[in-house]
């Protein structure tokens, strides 16, 4: 079983819809959880970090459920500029920035 | 400010041949580390360096695998002698102090070996 498990879609959305990825991982220790954003043949750039009480950075939305081992990303009201491939990371107890990724959820927002 | 930057972006070697890679951190982070994507993969762990001191090498894969970052500034990575099984992107990151776990990636070296 991965680590870190996603599903790799694609997800392909018209413009202004609403989307969510979901993301697992099996270490019930990991302390620290991120979304990070991927554009084509670029390096992985933080989207945003995720809290147990959830938190919101304009159109998106984190949440985090400890005792499902869950993580979820919600991306409202969909940008072209959105397309990209949405990586689900754990950082793994004991390690500092040993980072876990996900393969990645691929977003294609069309007009 | 500039980022992390890393040379080359790409590069061609030969089986059996010797890459070195390099990584620019942010200027004034003390972390730096190093990820790699292999073909089909997730990205993985490779180490971590606070200042020059290697602080978690644990991802390295094997001894062909040589990271070094003397002075605490820039660092290198050596692959002597490359396999077909090292190409990938390989990833350097930075982040400023302990307990910043925002990490700054640079656009990485594609290295295939042929």
């Amino acid at each position: 079983r991965k680590e870190v498990e996603q599903d790799p879609g694609p997800f392909n959305v018209p413009e202004g819809a609403t989307v969510a990825f979901n993301c697992t991982y099996s270490n019930s220790a990991s302390q620290s959880f991120f979304w990070y954003r991927q554009d084509c043949r670029k390096e992985p750039k933080l989207l945003m970090s995720v809290y147990s009480s959830g938190n919101e950075d304009g159109r998106f939305t984190a949440q985090l459920n400890r005792a499902s081992q869950y993580i979820s990303l919600l991306i409202r009201d969909s940008k072209l500029s959105d397309s990209a491939t949405y990586l689900c990371v754990v950082n793994i107890p004991g390690g500092y920035n040993k980072l876990i990724f996900g393969a990645g959820t691929r977003l294609a927002v069309h007009p | 400010e500039a980022g992390v930057t890393q040379f080359p972006s790409h590069s061609v070697i030969e089986k059996g041949q010797t890459v070195t890679l390099r990584c620019d951190p942010i200027s004034g982070h003390d972390n730096l580390y190093w990820y790699r994507r292999v073909m089909g993969k997730e990205i993985k762990f490779l180490l971590h360096f606070v200042k020059e001191s290697k602080q978690d090498e644990s991802g390295m894969p094997n001894n062909r695998f040589l990271a070094e970052r003397t002075g605490g500034t820039y660092s290198t990575l050596k692959v002597q002698p490359a396999e077909l099984e090292d190409s990938g992107v390989y990833f350097c990151a930075s982040s400023q102090s302990w307990g910043d776990e925002k990490l700054f990636f640079g656009s990485g070296t594609q290295l295939s070996v042929l």
